[in-house]
């Protein structure tokens, strides 16, 4: 059994770019969250994706949009990135309403 | 409002010295609480939640509803449980999705 995965794992942009972040969920996981953790923040909840419907969204403006595909594995893009968008990005998996497994993250600088 | 609130963000104790660290929480409804620990250069983990009432690794956390608070407790501290740690809470119950709500984590620090 694999545990969550994330590509990159580093990632320098610009402002105005767009980027695009990679999530594999754990083996016989439906459900994917992501999570935007600014420097000496805890982690904030930005949307789930359950059977490929986005499903639950936090407070985040439509330029983060996200994808989930038929394997569970998912996507999250952000278009027009400012430099607030600089932090860690954590996916997490689950089943059902069981434990999340958190992958190791993704650390997007925006300069 | 829904927030967890830990108000400490770096705790320093001696090992064997004893281990509270507190986090209270405000949310309308009935919420199920969690303890998350992040050592270093890991991935975040669960350590323990409100439902399942067990220990691991020797901490324990009892949920107060009258005071809404979920303390994280260990008697005697070990270096190897150096880390941060983020209490979480999430809905409980049909039409919850079960997104995390984090306070913002307090770093433990157990000096030899």
């Amino acid at each position: 059994e694999t545990g969550v995965t994330q590509s990159p794992t580093h990632l320098i942009k610009t402002r105005g770019q767009q980027v695009t972040l990679r999530c594999s969920s754990q083996s016989g996981h439906n459900t994917v969250s992501w999570y935007q953790q600014a420097l000496g923040q805890g982690p904030q909840f930005i949307f789930q994706y359950y059977r490929e419907e986005e499903n639950g969204r936090g407070n985040f403006p439509p330029r983060f949009s996200g994808l989930q595909f038929p394997n569970y594995s998912s996507e999250l893009n952000v278009n027009a990135l400012e430099l607030d968008d600089s932090a860690l990005y954590l996916c997490a998996s689950r089943k059902g309403q069981e434990t999340q497994y958190f992958g190791p993250g993704t650390r997007l600088l925006v300069l | 409002a829904q927030r967890v609130t830990q108000p400490e963000k770096l705790l320093s104790v001696f090992k064997g010295a004893p281990v509270e660290l507190k986090c209270n929480y405000s949310y309308s409804g009935s919420p199920e609480l969690f303890w998350y620990v992040q050592y270093s250069r890991q991935r975040l983990q669960l350590l323990l939640r409100h439902i399942s009432r067990e220990s691991i690794k020797g901490f324990t956390a009892d949920l107060n509803k009258g005071e809404t608070s979920f303390h994280l407790k260990k008697p005697f501290a070990q270096e190897e449980d150096s880390a941060m740690y983020y209490c979480a809470l999430s809905g409980r119950g049909s039409g919850n999705t079960g997104k995390l709500i984090f306070g913002q984590g307090t770093t433990l620090q157990v000096k030899p």
